[in-house]
């Protein structure tokens, strides 16, 4: 079965960092774009970043530009999201999605950021 | 950016009606257009994928068209499983922009 799953989310204080992992089973990333995308509690979507296949291009929604990295380590089949000098405003769940169209997604993990 | 307008932004209907959302985006994505489908704690869903391309396992009463500006999401008879929130995402530039989503519940 194709799928990925999401871990890391957890309560953390403003400033604070957390880092976020999407494993991946059933298929290889290594030839896949990956992304992360967010919900904030009863809110839309928002893409966050995504990273091609060898991880030399990168790219950031402006909102977390300079505070989060993303990263990926084809060997181990895994996505990451290091996030640093955390808000309130990132407050969501966190959703990695797979390919250039984004399939299929992982079932979230939530980050809280409040003091 | 690209903004994403969906309409209406909830959606009122009957099990066997025929369903039309529309989304527009404020300048043209050619067919990168992506249409997901979110149940409540659930992640999205992959629908239709370059405006019209219905992603494996969907059901054929889902249906994708348009290009440029405009684009419109079809469900031609609605079932009981359908009533969700359903987003369009355009993957044309960045930053990836959705929709502000469409609900659709039970008349």
């Amino acid at each position: 079965e194709v799928q990925v799953v999401e871990s890391g989310g957890d309560l953390v204080q403003p400033g604070g960092s957390l880092r976020l992992s999407c494993a991946a089973s059933g298929f290889s990333i290594s030839s896949s774009w990956m992304n992360w995308v967010r919900q904030a509690p009863g809110k839309g979507l928002e893409w966050v970043a995504n990273i091609n296949q060898d991880g030399s291009e990168k790219y950031y929604v402006d909102s977390v530009k300079g505070r989060f990295t993303i990263s990926r380590d084809n060997a181990k089949n895994s996505l990451y999201l290091q996030m640093n000098s955390l808000r309130a405003e990132d407050t969501a769940v966190y959703y990695c999605a797979s390919r250039f169209w984004f399939d299929p997604w992982g079932q979230g993990t939530l980050v809280t950021v409040s003091s | 950016d690209i903004q994403l307008t969906q309409s209406p932004s909830f959606l009122s209907a009957s099990v066997g009606d025929r369903v039309t959302i529309t989304c527009r985006a404020s300048q043209g994505i050619a067919s990168y257009l992506a249409w997901y489908q979110q149940k409540p704690g659930k992640a999205p869903k992959l629908l239709i994928y370059a405006a019209s391309t219905l992603q494996s396992g969907v059901p054929s009463r889902f249906s994708g068209s348009g290009s440029g500006t405009e684009f419109t999401l079809t469900i031609s008879s609605l079932q009981p499983e359908d009533f969700a929130t359903y987003y369009c995402q355009q993957l044309n530039s960045y930053p990836r922009t959705f929709g502000q989503g469409t609900k659709v519940e039970i008349k």
